[in-house]
């Protein structure tokens, strides 16, 4: 199993450009998530998805948009890219998230790290 | 306020030796606990849960203290791959809230 994978690694925007970062996990978890890590601030949530279908916002959603068509993959799309959104990017999967009560373990891709110029 | 408050450290520890740090949180609601850990410029991993009663893993062992609502991790016989930042997470099932801390960095030097 590759686990959670996420492309690209790194990339660099101008303002104002958008772009999709990819994130696709081959554990068949219903439950992913997007995360952005920013120094001492520690990991926001920025949109979930408890199966295919279905996606609700995070604590920081705000010029980010997501899907969910498939079980395997949750693109998350940058609108209008700012300056504020340099960070770097989490994409996780659990087996059935947070819901009922119980805590899944999440397991984290790898990161991309983004700079918007 | 932060919801999960760390010491960022760093923690500089001698080979061999022991460390230990907390974390506080401030809603009381909070369910359950968890220690991550996360490599330099990687991502993070789940080192272990926390429970009431305090609980070890090898070397590792964390503890929690409800009513004054912080968890712990001590590290003895630190080795040199024990160099990590060590993440503070906090799930209150009320909302399904995942609550990160910022983090404590831990370098262990020989």
């Amino acid at each position: 199993n590759a686990g959670v994978t996420q492309t690209p690694k790194f990339q660099v925007l101008k303002t104002g450009q958008s772009m999709t970062l990819q994130c696709a996990q081959d554990m068949n978890h219903e439950y992913m998530s997007w995360y952005r890590q920013d120094p001492g601030m520690g990991l926001r949530l920025i949109h979930y998805s408890v199966g295919a279908g279905i996606t609700d916002q995070g604590e920081v959603p705000n010029g980010y948009n997501v899907s969910r068509s498939t079980t395997e993959d949750f693109p998350l799309r940058l609108l209008s890219a700012a300056p504020s959104q340099t960070s770097v990017y989490f994409c996780a999967s659990s087996y059935r998230g947070l819901a009922g009560n119980s805590y899944n373990e999440q397991f984290f891709g790898p990161g991309t790290r983004l700079t918007v110029l | 306020r932060k919801e999960v408050e760390q010491d960022p450290g760093p923690f500089n520890v001698p080979e061999g030796a022991t460390v230990a740090f907390n974390c506080t949180y401030s809603n009381s609601a909070s369910q359950s606990f968890f220690w991550y850990r996360q490599d330099c410029r990687k991502e993070p991993k789940l080192l272990m849960s926390v429970y009431s009663s305090g609980n070890e893993d090898g070397r590792f062992t964390a503890q929690l203290n409800r009513a004054s609502q912080y968890i712990s991790l001590l590290i003895r016989d630190s080795k040199l791959s024990d160099s990590a930042t060590y993440l503070c997470v906090v799930f209150k099932a009320a909302g399904n809230k995942l609550t990160f801390g910022g983090g404590t960095r831990v370098l262990v030097k020989p």
